[in-house]
């Protein structure tokens, strides 16, 4: 039970380039979320996805795309990255359900610098 | 939209001593989950501690407790005999009750050091 997965740990791109980054949970959860952590910012929700085949915008959606591709995966993608989406990037998933005890699960993170 | 403040950027203490690190939240629900998240040097989001809204009773786990005042929409966590491997950010989190809302609205963050 590896819990939450993220690819890459880490990478550089150049202002422009486009990459997806991926997620993935063998928990058999129904909600995933992508955040991104900035300095001084707290993590913010950039997209989440209820369950599979559904996506919703979160707090800083702008720049960005997602794919809930089936129950286990979540990816993100940078069309054309910039400058300002250089950050430290978390995907998170958690069960779901109406008043379940239990919280999100956090992937190690990908930090993502863009030049 | 929900919000939460953590008003402390950093904060240290010595080994074996008693912090408390504050959160308030602002919110119109009556029904929510609030979290502890400590985030060491590694990055790794790991969950702290956790509190029901409906819960008069403070949650604790091992050394760390809370103290919930709902009335206030405050929610210090206190962490008693501090370790060393206690260092890290802590960020505040709130959760809406209802499905298909469970994402988290996190504070700024507590830089916390541990003095030896």
């Amino acid at each position: 039970n590896a819990g939450v997965t993220q690819t890459p740990k880490f990478q550089v791109l150049k202002t422009g380039q486009s990459m997806t980054l991926q997620c993935a949970q063998d928990m058999n959860h129904n909600s995933m979320y992508w955040y991104r952590q900035d300095p001084g910012m707290g993590l913010r929700l950039i997209y989440y996805s209820a369950s599979e085949g559904t996506t919703d915008k979160g707090e800083v959606p702008n720049g960005y795309n997602v794919s809930r591709l089936n129950k286990r995966e979540f990816s993100l993608r940078l069309e054309s990255a910039a400058p300002s989406q250089t950050s430290v990037y978390f995907c998170a998933s958690i069960s779901g359900g109406w008043r379940i005890q239990e919280t999100q699960y956090f992937g190690p993170g990908t930090r993502l610098l863009v030049l | 939209a929900q919000t939460v403040t953590q008003s402390q950027p950093e904060m240290s203490v010595q080994e074996a001593e008693t912090v408390t690190l504050s959160c308030t939240y602002d919110t119109s629900e009556s029904d929510y989950y609030l979290f502890w998240y400590k985030q060491p040097p590694s990055r790794q989001m790991i969950l702290v501690i956790r509190q029901e809204a409906y819960k008069q009773q403070n949650a604790t786990e091992n050394r760390f407790s809370v103290n919930f005042q709902k009335a206030a929409k405050s929610f210090s966590l206190k962490i008693s005999d501090s370790q060393l491997g206690d260092a890290a950010m802590y960020f505040c989190a709130y959760r809406s009750y209802n499905f298909g809302n469970e994402k988290l609205t996190f504070g700024t963050g507590t830089r916390l050091t541990i003095i030896p």
